[in-house]
């Protein structure tokens, strides 16, 4: 099954910032469908971290901020926290497979 | 609170069927699409059906698409996935969620595990 490429993984100390790209193609973000992020700790269900245009969740702090152009997309963690370490997952739709929701292979996100 | 609890993982032998439920409480059910996901440990979630609110629309991944049947309870609050001839590669934690207009999945159930092996 088709999914979108993210980097395997990221680092960085607390304080600092990490981005996390996503790459799709013209059937799905090039296309223009709304990317989201989401945030899995270990064990746990993911979580809806970002949606949309930039938009969070209640509750979601604002260090998380989500960007798109053409066919990536990118998600941000200024300040970075030692709570941030997970692995975090960005999604989009697929016009060109039916009712297809698109999900990337994962980033995992480390605070040294 | 707004939840989904799934229900009715087990281990199965190759070739065997399963019903996955879904519970969903502390919302209008039937005003909203929902999905069904899965995911190997270690490899990022894939989605494998979604209904509409109705019941009367739905879709279906290649992978699972003529073994898996989606379908939904509205006055019981209740989703399903029925799974047929399964095999080996469909050993994952499977997931409900809800999903919004804008495509985004909102509400995540905690997940139940299927692990098909003889």
């Amino acid at each position: 099954q088709f999914m979108l490429t993210q980097p395997p993984s990221v680092s960085g100390a607390p304080g600092q910032r990490v981005t996390i790209s996503c790459t799709g193609s013209s059937s799905n973000i090039g296309a223009g469908y709304d990317v989201h992020w989401y945030q899995q700790l270990p064990g746990t269900a993911p979580k809806l971290l970002v949606f949309g245009d930039n938009n969070r969740p209640s509750g979601v702090p604002d260090r998380f901020s989500a960007s798109k152009s053409g066919t990536s997309a990118s998600l941000a963690i200024t300040g970075l926290q030692p709570e941030d370490e997970a692995d975090y997952y960005c999604q989009s739709y697929d016009g060109s497979l039916s009712g297809s929701y698109v999900f990337g292979v994962g980033t995992k996100v480390t605070v040294l | 609170e707004v939840q989904l609890v799934e229900s009715g993982g087990a281990l199965v032998q190759p070739g065997g069927s399963l019903r996955l439920s879904c519970a969903a409480s502390g919302y209008p059910f039937i005003n909203y699409w929902m999905v069904w996901i899965r995911q190997v440990p270690g490899q990022g979630p894939m989605w494998l059906s979604r209904i509409n609110s109705d019941g009367s629309g739905k879709n279906y991944a290649d992978s699972v698409r003529g073994r898996f049947t989606i379908s939904r309870d509205n006055a019981k609050n209740a989703l399903y996935l029925q799974m047929n001839s399964l095999r080996a590669d469909d050993t994952a934690v499977y997931y409900c969620a809800r999903a919004s207009t804008r495509r985004y999945l909102d509400v995540w159930g905690k997940g139940t595990t299927v692990t098909v092996s003889s």
